[in-house]
């Protein structure tokens, strides 16, 4: 059973313009929510997160929006670059006690020139 | 200069052999992690550390074995017990301060024929 879902296995966007990443979660105890960016053949790399008490977190070109109640959360890259193509994966946490993080499948993002 | 490093980037091994892949941090991370990655697939937990000679199973910890002598290090063998070992390997480790943000290794690429 899948607890954390990114619906989409592809993106295409057209540089310049917003990109908008998707992921739901059916577990209801996750707190803490993560993006993480890859390129092939390497490890991932932390982009942003947020806590549940929040609905809005921001930091730079990217914005997480968390939806409690929907179990969503989203991330918006404005404006997409090139360098952006990647594959992006969505991370939920239970939080204290734990601390271990539950990936959805990710999202192939191309920022087309 | 800190990080996580996995070597070698590519391994190829017969069927029925056991491997066993590297992980070493310099970070001074307590908790340490691999993770498993198929195509199309998102990161999958084999096995996690939380303290030096600690470790406790993941979602998939079958066919693997881990273990945590030194806290630098946290070396992984994919046994001959494992049905379908070619994957893409990676190690993360998790600082104390920052309990949510795992940092990842360049990850190894697996081949077993």
């Amino acid at each position: 059973d899948q607890q954390v879902k990114q619906n989409s296995p592809s993106l295409s966007v057209q540089e310049g313009r917003i990109s908008i990443l998707n992921c739901d979660y059916t577990n209801s105890m996750f707190d803490y929510f993560l993006w993480y960016k890859k390129y092939p053949a390497e490890g991932p790399t932390f982009l942003i997160s947020i806590s549940s008490i929040k609905d809005k977190n921001e930091d730079g070109r990217f914005t997480v929006f968390l939806n409690k109640s929907a179990k969503h959360l989203s991330l918006h890259i404005v404006p997409s670059q090139p360098g952006d193509s990647a594959v992006y994966f969505c991370a939920a946490s239970p939080g204290a006690g734990s601390y271990q993080l539950t990936f959805g499948k990710g999202t192939k993002l191309s920022v087309i020139p | 200069d800190g990080g996580i490093t996995q070597s070698p980037k590519y391994l190829f091994r017969k069927e029925g052999q056991n491997v066993t892949l590297s992980c070493e941090q310099n970070l001074n991370h307590d908790a340490m992690y691999w993770y498993r990655q198929d195509p199309g697939q998102g990161l999958r937990l084999i096995y996690y550390s939380q303290i030096v000679n600690d470790f406790q199973k993941g979602d998939i910890a079958e066919g693997y074995s881990v273990s945590r002598e030194k806290k630098e290090s946290f070396p992984l063998t994919v046994t001959s017990a494992q049905k379908n070992p070619t994957a893409f390997y990676l190690c993360a480790s998790r600082p104390r301060r920052s309990p949510y943000e795992q940092y990842f290794g360049p990850g190894t690429r697996l081949t077993v024929t």
